[in-house]
């Protein structure tokens, strides 16, 4: 099994719609979830972090952990063709830097 | 001015060959690190430096060595390489050790190994 799971979709939507990207992990001692945006042939880059159970909102974006049931969330309000990415989930393995991605989910909005 | 550069974006080689990657960052940070993406878009950590020191060593066969002059540069070179070996390798940064929660990553070397 892996550390963090997460369905690797491809994931397409209409232009407006609300989008839901979803991750599981299994080590309870996780305490750091990240979600990173990686356009083609780019590097991911840092979207969204939170620190244990709760929402944190940005803009459009939601980033939700439950820590009960292991579960990491990212919805995106109001979708546009320039969310058009692959989406990752991450957690942070203690504090000696070791982040752990899902696989990351491939998100096309069409216009 | 690209906080995390690596050069060269693209790497064509042929099995057996050596080659090396290298990355460069410009924010200031004390720890860096090299990441392996696969074809599934699986990113895995490598290697991390803090201040030029090796901090993690994820089990990467001993072809591949970093090597790190300073505290802005981290480069990665590989012996022998293998077909197994073709992926894209990105290279990071964090402000500090305890700070991995906040990656800047570079564009990626995409590595093919023929």
């Amino acid at each position: 099994q892996k550390e963090v799971e997460q369905d690797p979709g491809p994931l397409s939507v209409p232009e407006g719609a609300i989008v839901s990207l979803n991750c599981t992990y299994s080590n309870s001692a996780f305490q750091y979830f990240m979600w990173y945006r990686q356009y083609s042939r780019k590097g991911p880059e840092l979207l969204m972090y939170t620190y244990s159970s709760g929402n944190k909102e940005d803009g459009r974006f939601t980033a939700q952990v439950d820590k009960s049931s292991k579960y990491i969330s990212l919805f995106i309000r109001d979708s546009q063709p320039s969310d058009s990415a692959t989406y990752l989930c991450a957690t942070l393995y203690n504090q000696g830097g070791k982040l752990i991605f899902g696989q990351g989910t491939e998100l096309s909005v069409k216009p | 001015d690209t906080a995390v550069s690596q050069t060269p974006k693209y790497l064509v080689t042929q099995m057996g060959n050596d080659k090396s990657i290298k990355c460069e960052q410009n924010l200031g940070h004390d720890t860096m690190y090299w990441y392996k993406q696969d074809s599934k878009k699986f990113l895995k950590i490598m290697f991390s430096y803090n201040n030029k020191e090796l901090i993690i060593n994820e089990t990467v066969p001993n072809r591949f060595s970093p090597k790190s002059p300073d505290k802005a540069h981290l480069n990665l070179h590989i012996n022998s390489l293998e077909l197994g070996d073709s992926a894209v390798y990105f290279c990071a940064s964090s402000p500090r050790q305890g700070a991995a929660e906040k990656l800047f990553f570079g564009s990626g070397t995409q590595l093919s190994v023929l």
